[in-house]
């Protein structure tokens, strides 16, 4: 069975600092893993999204994360935080991206970023 | 992508009523997705629909409780039955826009307060 994990449920950083957003994920088969990211009273909107070709996969807004078998990980990073990153972040894993595929979604982070 | 519309946005409800909610979805798609976020917590799927078929449950929900209709290709409704406070959630629709890109689109979710 998939499961996705997120150490830290709350992240905070200054503004201009390095965003990393930590996600591991359990997977039976080569998963595909997503990123979304959820602004207070909306729905969730795809950030980036990892479907087996490059492991370094750039998303919006300026974030980019990279995926590691190894470590069973894909991580959120950006270098610069931006006050308008403030949100829910959550890290979701998928068997398979077709119509019929379930996404399972992590338990999800919550940035804040200082001025 | 999609554009969905979610009904009613929000609603406080009585403990032992009914609150259907609806699911409009701009385009026409294979399969909707039912997902509930509970307070500060992350998306737990409730229920996949497929247009001509009986709603699939995931475990822990069940068809008497989260009655799920999908009379065609672009609406979809979730009712959720004589409802607890703990019931008290967002309920999120969403779709796979298909095209095998894995991307959801999500509805702004429909925030039930159950009293």
């Amino acid at each position: 069975a998939q499961s996705v994990t997120q150490l830290g449920s709350h992240v905070s950083v200054s503004e201009g600092a390095l965003v990393l957003l930590r996600c591991n994920y359990s997977s039976s088969v080569p998963p595909y893993l997503f990123w979304y990211v959820q602004y207070p009273n909306q729905g969730l909107q795809l950030l980036l999204k990892y479907t087996s070709a490059a492991t370094l996969v750039k998303g919006i807004n300026g974030f980019e994360a990279e995926f590691k078998k190894s470590e069973t990980s894909f991580h959120l990073t950006k270098p610069s935080a931006h006050m308008s990153d403030a949100a829910e972040y959550f890290c979701a894993v998928s068997d398979g991206i077709t119509s019929y595929d379930k996404v399972i979604f992590g338990p999800g982070t919550s940035l804040s970023v200082i001025p | 992508s999609a554009v969905i519309s979610q009904k009613p946005s929000r609603d406080i409800c009585q403990r032992g009523t009914s609150l259907t909610i609806q699911c409009q979805v701009d385009s026409q798609v294979t399969m909707m997705f039912w997902y509930r976020q509970q307070p500060g917590q992350s998306l737990t799927l409730i229920a996949t629909a497929n247009q001509g078929s009986e709603a699939t449950y995931e475990s822990g929900f069940v068809i008497d409780k989260f009655p799920i209709s999908r009379p065609n290709l672009t609406f979809s409704t979730l009712t959720v039955s004589n409802m607890s406070p703990e019931d008290s959630s967002i309920y999120l629709c969403s779709v796979d826009h298909g095209g095998g890109t894995g991307e959801l689109f999500f509805g702004e979710g429909s925030r039930l307060t159950v009293l």
